[in-house]
């Protein structure tokens, strides 16, 4: 069965620091793969994507991610963080022959910045 | 946004009472899905439809129903709530093979 995993639950930072979280999944075919944030109390919103092409896609409030395929992973970046990236961050995927495929998420990691 | 709202947003009942939260959205799109997240287990599936009619069962369906009887209605049943059924539960429309999310309901099952 296909599976997510984010290695990190909870990651503190002070504000300016650099973040990476992490994201492997278990699927050996093509996938597309997906970062959404929580902010408290709302729902998920879409950061980034990735189908296929540049392996490092750029999303919204300056994130980015790298698919390395041959490592299955899917890591999120951000080279300065603010307190207002205070949140809860989800990984997920899903095949991309399946249109309107069901997404697997990984379990979550929060982050907390403190100022 | 995707045009998607869902009714109660809130809503406290007690075992063993049926309860029906709907999903709305506005864009004709084809795929709704019906969440449920709960801490350490980010989100998962419980039923998805792909078209009026057409529903299909996530991960974590039992004790759950869905039904779509016109493109813009989504709607979850839990037949007879359970504590265990006490959770955030959000809807979610497809477009471009990419899901967007609505506000969600918070459940609280007594």
């Amino acid at each position: 069965a296909q599976s997510v995993s984010q290695h990190n639950h909870h990651v503190i930072l002070s504000e300016a620091a650099s973040l990476e979280l992490g994201c492997n999944y278990s699927y050996g075919g093509t996938v597309n793969l997906f970062w959404y944030v929580q902010y408290p109390g709302q729902h998920l919103q879409l950061l980034l994507k990735y189908f296929s092409g540049d392996p490092l896609v750029k999303g919204i409030k300056g994130f980015e991610a790298e698919f390395i395929k041959s490592k299955f992973s899917f890591n999120l970046r951000k080279p300065s963080v603010q307190w207002s990236d205070t949140a809860e961050y989800f990984c997920a995927v899903t095949p991309n022959y399946n249109q309107g495929g069901k997404l697997i998420f990984g379990q979550g990691t929060e982050l907390s910045v403190k100022p | 946004d995707a045009g998607i709202t869902q009714s109660p947003r809130h809503k406290v009942t007690e075992t063993g009472t049926p309860v029906t939260l709907r999903c709305h959205q506005t864009e004709n799109h084809r795929y709704m899905y019906w969440y449920r997240q709960d801490p350490g287990h980010g989100l998962r599936l419980i039923h998805y439809s792909y078209g009026v009619k057409d529903t299909d069962k996530g991960e974590v369906s039992d004790g759950y129903s869905v039904s779509r009887s016109k493109t813009e209605d989504f709607l979850l049943t839990l037949e007879s709530a359970t504590s265990s059924q006490t959770s955030v539960y959000f809807c979610a429309i497809s477009a471009m093979n990419t899901q967007y999310f609505g506000p969600g309901t918070r459940l609280t099952v007594l």
